[in-house]
């Protein structure tokens, strides 16, 4: 099975400032990744797939990058309503498709 | 609109059996794969597996694979998870969602928590 780590687990940041979120693949996963943003008792929102597409009527703050096995999602400017968790998800071993284990963006 | 529906929260007995739905509206319920993702609490997201609606084609995550079953009404637009039953750490949020592109998931239900308790 593919692994899915991340890093930070968590951030601290303050409205305005450029935030870079890094996922990590096992194995190469070419540009079969996506990115999802999880408000607390919410299901998770698709923002980026394919590495660096957004999704449709996602700000475009919001940006992706990467390949093989090292992938960055960026928000260039953080908004009030971008506090939340990100989780990276591949897409490249079916049918066992792994999720990374989130990244926290709160409050500075 | 695209909406998947899904039922309400359970409460129930190791042992017990369980079957939870998802209704899907405002779009072709056949044509679009069927995932479900589970939550447990507190924690990340994990891939269950995926239905095709349109002919019940169905691929587990082999961490589920003979833990649950999935399957669907097509005549309703429903997409079911089912287990026959279930342990204390079945206790999770389950999420239906729909397939899009590779195998990303566009459109999510809101959710059914499942709560496993002598």
């Amino acid at each position: 099975d593919i692994q899915m780590t991340q890093s930070p687990s968590s951030v601290s940041a303050s409205v305005g400032d450029r935030v870079t979120i890094t996922c990590r693949a096992s194995q190469g996963i070419t540009a079969w990744l996506a990115w999802y943003q999880q408000k607390p008792g919410k299901a998770p929102k698709l923002l980026i797939y394919d590495t660096s597409n957004l999704q449709s009527g996602v700000p475009s703050r919001f940006s992706g990058s990467g390949s093989a096995t090292d992938f960055t999602l960026t928000i260039s400017s953080l908004q009030p309503e971008d506090f939340a968790t990100y989780y990276c998800q591949e897409a490249n071993t079916f049918p066992s498709f792994t999720f990374g284990p989130g990244t926290k963006v709160d409050i500075k | 609109e695209v909406q998947l529906v899904q039922s309400g929260a359970e409460v129930k007995k190791p042992g017990e059996s369980l079957k939870i739905s998802c209704k899907g509206s405002g779009y072709s319920f056949i044509d679009y794969w069927i995932g479900w993702v589970r939550q447990m609490p507190g924690k990340g997201l994990e891939w269950m597996g995926i239905i095709y609606p349109g002919d019940s084609d169905t691929k587990y995550s082999p961490s589920f694979q003979g833990q649950v079953t999935m399957s669907v009404d097509r005549s309703i637009s429903t997409a079911y998870l089912q287990w026959y039953s279930l342990e204390a750490s079945d206790t999770a949020m389950y999420y239906c969602a729909r397939r899009f592109r590779r195998y990303y998931f566009d459109y999510w239900g809101q959710g059914t928590l499942v709560t496993v308790s002598s």
